[in-house]
C-alpha cells in the first residue's frame, strides 16, 4: 500500500502570503494519478489539481501543482480569505485502491 | 456536466444493513471505473472500494472487506454499496467518485450507525 504523508500538519499564514504544501509518497507514484483537493467545513472535497500539475476546471491560477516520483507540492501563490481550508493529496493510480494524505490545515495567522 | 448523486444514507443500528446508490450522468458511465470514499466526522478521507468499468475487478479496504459489497448497473448508470454488519466506526459521509485521469466526486450521503 502506498502511504502519503503531508506536511506540515497545520500551516499558519496571512492573506497575500505564499503557501507551500508537501505530499511525500512511500513509493513512486505515477504523476498522471496524483491529485490535490480543498475541503471547507461542511463541504465535499473540491478537486484543485489532477495529474500532479493540471488545474481542474474553474480553479484560479494562483493554485499550482508540481513534483514527480515521491515528492509533490501544492503552491498557492497569494492567499485569499477563501483559501483557508484543509487540503488533501491523493494517489489514484494503484489498481488496488486509492490512498489519501492525512491533510494539511491552512489557517489564518 | 458530470454529476454524481448519492442516496440511501440514514440512521441504522449496529449490526444492521444499508444500501447506498449513486446516480451518474454527463459521461459514459460504462467506460469508467468507480469508487466509494468515506469521511468520518472530523477525520480525513478513507478509500472504501473500487470497481472496474465491466465489474471484472473489485477491491476493498481491509476495514470493510467481507462486510461491504460494491456493484454497478451500467444500463442504469448507477453504482451501489451494500453495507452489512455495520459498526459505529462506519459512521461517515460516503462519497461516490469517478475513476480515470480526472476524478469527479458527488456531494456525499451521511451514514450514522448508532443504537
Amino acid at each position: 500500500e502506498i502511504v502519503l504523508t503531508q506536511s506540515p500538519g497545520t500551516l499558519s499564514l496571512s492573506p497575500g502570503e505564499r503557501a507551500t504544501l508537501s505530499c511525500r509518497a512511500s513509493q513512486s507514484v505515477s504523476s498522471t494519478y496524483l491529485a490535490w483537493y480543498q475541503q471547507r467545513p461542511g463541504q465535499a472535497p473540491r478537486l484543485l489539481i489532477y495529474g500532479a500539475s493540471s488545474r481542474a476546471t474553474g480553479i484560479p491560477d494562483r493554485f499550482s501543482g508540481s513534483g514527480s516520483g515521491t515528492d509533490f507540492t501544492l503552491t498557492i501563490s497569494r492567499l485569499e480569505s477563501e483559501d483557508f481550508a484543509v487540503y488533501y493529496c491523493q494517489q489514484y493510480g494503484s489498481s488496488q485502491g486509492y490512498t489519501f494524505g492525512q491533510g494539511t490545515k491552512l489557517e489564518i495567522k | 456536466e458530470v454529476q454524481l448523486v448519492e442516496s440511501g444514507g440514514g440512521l441504522v443500528k449496529p449490526g444492521g444493513s444499508l444500501r447506498l446508490s449513486c446516480a451518474a450522468s454527463g459521461f459514459t458511465f460504462s467506460s469508467n471505473s468507480m469508487n466509494w470514499v468515506r469521511q468520518a466526522p472530523g477525520k480525513g478521507l478513507e478509500w472504501v472500494s473500487s470497481i472496474s468499468s465491466s465489474s471484472s475487478y473489485i477491491y476493498y479496504a481491509d476495514s470493510v472487506k467481507g462486510r461491504f459489497t460494491i456493484s454497478r448497473d451500467n444500463a442504469k448508470n448507477s453504482l451501489y454499496l451494500q453495507m452489512n454488519s455495520l459498526r459505529a466506526e462506519d459512521t461517515a459521509v460516503y462519497y461516490c467518485t469517478r475513476g480515470g485521469a480526472i476524478p469527479y466526486w458527488g456531494q456525499g450521503t451521511l451514514v450514522t450507525v448508532s443504537s
